[in-house]
């Protein structure tokens, strides 16, 4: 079965510190995808990224960066010079080849407060 | 161009009472995927609609129940409610079935309070 574990429950840091979110998943398929999403205050689930595992290529997004490393099952997000808008409850996900897109396994988010 | 829309956005039960909760897709979109959030968790997946059929099925129990009609909107059924069942049901958007079509659109959700 597939599990998605992050282990930090909350993150508190001040304007402008950069921040890492930490992801680790288990899973015995040898394609699958994982997902980062945020969720702001209103609820709505708000698409960051998606990785296939054959692409171990960091990503670069503006202030967001992806570390995708197989050897160690891990698919951290940093955010550099963090802002109060950064503040939300942040979610790693992971999709098997064999299930769909829909069918994702959360794990249990992690809340990041960016205080001025 | 219209995100998802979920409706209705709060509501109160109580025990053994029974509920609707209805999706709209984002536009162009045929698969919807219902999603149970509780309180500090991640959302679980329950159920995904596909050319108005259940195509996959979390670890739910069967009153949970769902509908898709033609236009692709979706409906999800709890009967009997518990307590337990108080979360937030997210509905999710897709084109396709297929793991490599893209990113999840996801409604802002409903907030199911059970008493």
């Amino acid at each position: 079965a597939q599990k998605v574990t992050q282990a930090q429950t909350e993150i508190s840091v001040v304007e402008k510190e950069d921040v890492t979110l930490d992801c680790v998943y288990e899973t015995r398929d040898t394609t699958y995808y994982l997902f980062w999403y945020k969720q702001p205050p209103s609820g709505e689930l708000v698409f960051l990224i998606r990785r296939n595992s054959f692409d171990e290529q960091n990503e670069i997004s503006g202030r967001y960066s992806w570390n995708f490393q197989k050897s160690t099952s891990s698919f951290n997000f940093t955010i550099t010079a963090s802002q109060v808008v950064d503040s939300a409850v942040y979610f790693c996900a992971l999709s098997e080849r064999t299930g769909t897109a829909s069918k994702l396994t959360f794990g249990t988010g992690t809340r990041l407060q960016v205080t001025l | 161009d219209a995100g998802v829309t979920q409706s209705p956005t709060h509501l109160i039960k109580t025990r053994g009472q029974q509920v609707t909760l209805r999706c709209s897709p984002k536009s162009g979109h045929d698969t919807v995927s219902w999603y149970q959030q509780a309180l500090g968790q991640g959302p679980q997946f329950i159920f995904q609609y596909y050319e108005e059929e259940e195509r996959q099925r979390g670890n739910f129990p069967d009153r949970f129940s769902g509908h898709q009609f033609p236009n692709y909107s979706s409906e999800l059924n709890v009967n009997a409610l518990l307590l337990g069942d108080s979360a937030l049901y997210l509905c999710a958007s897709s084109l396709g079935l297929a793991a490599n079509t893209g990113e999840l659109f996801f409604g802002e959700g409903s907030r199911l309070t059970v008493l």
